[in-house]
């Protein structure tokens, strides 16, 4: 069963617009991961925050830790029509995914 | 330095027959893991491996689907008598080990698209 479900399941910006997606998951975690799949490319690991953390950043990512509500958000700030791809989140060692949330960046 | 590969990139299979898909992870990544993604969906866990050892296979679907990694590095995952429902994309992942501890980050491959006819 995946253990991260993302929301929205769709979400169209405009180039520069911040996007933001959310993940839930259902058991304690230890680590949560978010990753990005483009059109016809593999899985790229973004960033894992583990469960001590509430902020991490990397570059234009901001991701959040709520592990009271059980839930994560993702932030690309400034987005880029290349950031155009699915996004998951992940959690535990065995890595079960979510959905995704596939996201549109119109230039 | 090479990330993990896996061949064949695309394979079509008639109904019936059985396929055999490699993976070649990341040199000295202790742990390997497959992946079924059907369109649209997200990666389905199957099945994951530390050295020579499947410590998890309960995300196989059936006792059609085998993966092996004899000798700890390049793993095979075979699907016998293929059905239509098994037409996906299979992705191999490798994790390194740090600290002693596995950790928990995957590196992917680009995948292989299987279709069943």
């Amino acid at each position: 069963s995946q253990q991260g479900e993302e929301d929205p399941q769709a979400l169209s910006i405009q180039e520069g617009e911040n996007a933001t997606m959310n993940c839930s998951y259902k058991t304690s975690i230890n680590n949560l991961q978010w990753y990005r799949q483009n059109s016809g490319r593999g899985l790229v690991h973004l960033i894992l925050i583990r469960s001590n953390e509430r902020e991490k950043h990397s570059g234009r990512l901001r991701v959040t830790l709520d592990t009271s509500k059980k839930s994560s958000s993702l932030l690309i700030t400034a987005s880029r029509a290349a950031d155009t791809a699915s996004y998951f989140c992940a959690t535990g060692s065995r890595v079960r995914f979510g959905a995704g949330t596939r996201l549109t960046v119109k230039p | 330095g090479a990330g993990v590969s896996q061949s064949p990139r695309y394979k079509v299979a008639k109904r019936g027959q059985d396929v055999a898909l490699r993976c070649d992870p990341i040199s000295g990544h202790v742990s390997l893991f497959w992946y079924q993604q059907a369109l649209g969906q997200g990666p389905e866990f199957l099945t994951y491996f530390q050295n020579e050892a499947q410590l998890d296979k309960s995300g196989l679907p059936s006792d059609r689907f085998f993966a092996e990694r004899p000798e700890g590095s390049v793993s095979t995952l075979k699907i016998q008598r293929t059905q239509q429902e098994d037409s996906a994309v299979y992705l191999c992942a490798s994790s390194p080990r740090r600290g002693g501890q596995p950790t928990d980050t995957q590196y992917f491959g680009p995948g292989t698209r299987l279709t069943v006819l």
